[in-house]
């Protein structure tokens, strides 16, 4: 399983835009990149998924490299709301028998 | 959220007695898995299953049992082997590709 490594925390200040960043070196061919949102006292929620290039929807953008061995989650015009955790994921998602790996994740903190 | 249903969601225990912590989903997910959460880590996998009557362990599976005989349905038994079991426990399905989580079970044991 591909290893992940994002920076702890992070702080911002409302309206700017976070980018958040995770390494995965050794991500396999069929491995696709997904991070998910975890507020406290709650299960993780997910934000956004890719395999190359950039995706996009209402919530973020995830950038992704030619050689696919980082990502980067960007987040537009933070509010206080989204302050949480934020988990970079790395597998073969259509795997069901897989262990997906959270690690601590990146804890962002949004100042007003 | 949204289709999965745990319960209760704050549990307290007496050190040495068994709990079972409820599972449920209308998803149709075959999928399902039970996490364990400490404060400020990550989640950590306890056990999966992919199909009815079958599961598998996960990383930290011992302690922990658990059953898969309706699809709806994966209940998880904390048993008194379980060294540390005060926790977070969330319960996850997957249908294709995400993971649907349910609201989390908070079990405290003294």
């Amino acid at each position: 399983l591909a290893k992940t490594t994002q920076p702890i925390s992070m702080d911002s200040y409302e309206g700017q835009e976070v980018n958040i960043t995770c390494s995965h070196n050794n991500i396999a061919t069929n491995d696709y990149i997904t991070w998910y949102q975890q507020f406290p006292s709650q299960g993780p929620r997910f934000i956004i998924q890719g395999y190359k290039t950039k995706v996009t929807n209402e919530v973020a953008s995830l950038f992704i490299p030619a050689d696919r061995k980082s990502s980067t989650l960007s987040l537009p015009r933070v509010s206080l709301s989204d302050t949480a955790v934020y988990y970079c994921l790395v597998g073969d998602m259509y795997n069901y028998g897989q262990n997906f790996v959270f690690g601590p994740g990146t804890r962002l903190s949004v100042l007003p | 959220d949204g289709g999965i249903t745990q319960s209760p969601k704050y549990l307290f225990r007496k050190e040495g007695q068994n709990v079972t912590l409820s599972c449920e989903q209308n998803l149709n997910h075959d999928a399902m898995y039970w996490y364990r959460q400490d404060p400020g880590q990550g989640l950590r996998l306890i056990y999966y299953s992919q199909i009815v009557n079958d599961f598998q362990k996960g990383d930290i599976a011992e302690g922990y049992s658990v059953s898969r005989e309706k699809k709806e349905s994966f209940p998880l038994t904390v048993t008194s082997a379980q060294k540390n079991p005060t926790a977070f426990y969330l319960c996850a399905t997957s249908g294709s590709y995400e993971q649907y989580f349910g609201p989390g079970t908070r079990l405290t044991v003294t």
